[in-house]
């Protein structure tokens, strides 16, 4: 069966400093890959999306996440952390028949 | 741009009453979908429509149930309220094609006393 995990409920950076957010999934064929950003009594946003190719994408916002399958990872990155980008971030997978499968998510804190 | 219509922010309910959550889309994409957001526990499935008419159960449906009598309109209905359904609830819609994403709506945040 399909999951998603992210293992860090909470993290905080300072802001200027370098994030990087986890996640981890499992599905048995080529997963398509997505970050969302939800801030405060928000629906959720795109960040990125992987689907196939390059395995380093970018997204809005100056995030990137790299897909790794030797690893099932799909880790997020940003090279400097804005205070505006504080919000919960979730990590998902879709099928073959774009049925979506969410991580619990990841809250970012940034410290001025 | 995408728009995804959920016909409240905020609800309060009585346990027992029953509830609909109404979710609009003008896309007119086919894939329509209910979760539910938890503190902790991130988006969970509950119902999830591929076509008018055409419904699947989700990782959680106890207590649930959906209409999609057009194809815009995607309802969630709570038969009998109760408190352990207070929650925030998120309506999306995609494409069929997969490599897609979902598009979201405000989400409706209920309560229920």
């Amino acid at each position: 069966a399909q999951s998603v995990t992210q293992p860090d409920i909470h993290i905080t950076v300072s802001e200027g400093a370098s994030l990087e957010l986890r996640c981890n999934y499992s599905y048995g064929a080529t997963p398509y890959l997505f970050w969302y950003v939800q801030s405060p009594g928000q629906g959720l946003q795109l960040l990125l999306k992987y689907f196939s190719g390059d395995t380093l994408v970018q997204g809005i916002k100056g995030f990137e996440a790299e897909f790794k399958r030797s690893q099932s990872s799909f880790n997020l990155r940003k090279p400097s952390v804005h205070w505006s980008d504080a919000a919960e971030y979730f990590c998902a997978v879709g099928d073959n028949f774009n049925k979506f499968y969410f991580g619990s998510g990841t809250k970012l804190n940034v410290k001025p | 741009d995408v728009k995804v219509t959920q016909s409240s922010r905020y609800l309060v309910k009585r346990t027992g009453e029953k509830v609909f959550l109404e979710c609009v889309q003008d896309m007119d994409h086919e894939n329509m979908f209910w979760y539910r957001q938890d503190p902790g526990l991130g988006l969970r499935l509950i119902y999830f429509s591929y076509d008018v008419k055409m419904k699947e159960k989700g990782d959680i449906p106890e207590g649930y149930s959906v209409s999609r009598e057009k194809k815009e309109r995607f309802s969630l209905i709570l038969e009998s309220a109760s408190t352990n359904q207070t929650s925030m609830y998120l309506c999306a819609e995609s494409p069929t094609s997969a490599s897609t994403e979902a598009f979201f709506g405000q989400g409706t945040r209920l309560t229920v006393v």
